[in-house]
């Protein structure tokens, strides 16, 4: 079965550094998305693409937060410099164009990030 | 997007039929209904999608009353690996738009 994947699984990095995570959609999927959820929360959403081009990314601290996804496939979020409030799980997921389809998302198993 | 609202938190003991209510009371007329289930440490994992009436599949049952301002996700026979937080979404199939997960549902099944 497809799953999406990302990278790292954990990243322990000092305040004040630049840290970059990885997410693989699953083949096919248009709109990717990435959640960041601190421990014992909600998901909230940074960043919404359908294919390379950014749909929504009003949740997202610009002043240190980037994202992109160049080809539209794999997408990179990137932190500089990292703060220790952005501790917390980052999630990727995908899904592939509405219409008659079911609306699933898919979700890789995160990348937990602590700041020291 | 509509909003929803589900209880905070549940406890259920195993073999017990566990009912999560979402009130949705703005839910516009081409919005569906997801739940989805996250274990702690993993992304959330889809369970169940409906417009209306009643939807079941292996693992739970969602029931939407004909006004659609609320739904009803139903999980029998519950065990311990059923201890998760449960998000209610509402959304249309609209190319390119997102969803909102809320807080969730945390249930815990009890021995």
């Amino acid at each position: 079965e497809a799953e999406v994947a990302q990278s790292p699984r954990y990243k322990i990095t000092e305040k004040s550094q630049a840290v970059a995570f990885w997410c693989d959609p699953i083949s096919g999927h248009a709109t990717l998305y990435w959640y960041r959820q601190i421990l014992g929360q909600g998901l909230e959403l940074l960043v919404q693409f359908q294919d390379e081009s950014v749909v929504d990314d009003s949740q997202l601290p610009k002043d240190r937060f980037s994202a992109e996804r160049l080809k539209g496939v794999d997408s990179t979020l990137k932190i500089q410099p990292a703060e220790l409030g952005d501790s917390a799980m980052y999630l990727c997921a995908s899904t592939h164009l509405s219409g008659q389809e079911s609306y699933e998302q898919y979700f890789g198993p995160g990348t937990r990030l602590t700041v020291t | 997007l509509a909003k929803t609202t589900q209880p905070i938190s549940m406890d259920s003991y195993e073999g017990q039929e566990v009912n999560i209510t979402c009130s949705h009371n703005n839910i516009a007329t081409n919005d569906y209904i997801t739940w989805y289930q996250q274990f702690p440490s993993q992304g959330p994992r889809f369970i169940i999608q409906g417009y209306k009436t009643k939807v079941t599949n292996e693992v739970a049952s969602l029931f939407i009353p004909a006004d659609r301002k609320s739904s009803t996700l139903s999980l029998p026979r519950v065990s311990l690996s059923d201890t998760a937080v449960y998000y209610c979404l509402v959304g249309g199939r609209i190319y390119g738009q997102n969803f909102v997960f809320g807080p969730g549902t945390r249930l815990s099944v009890l021995p």
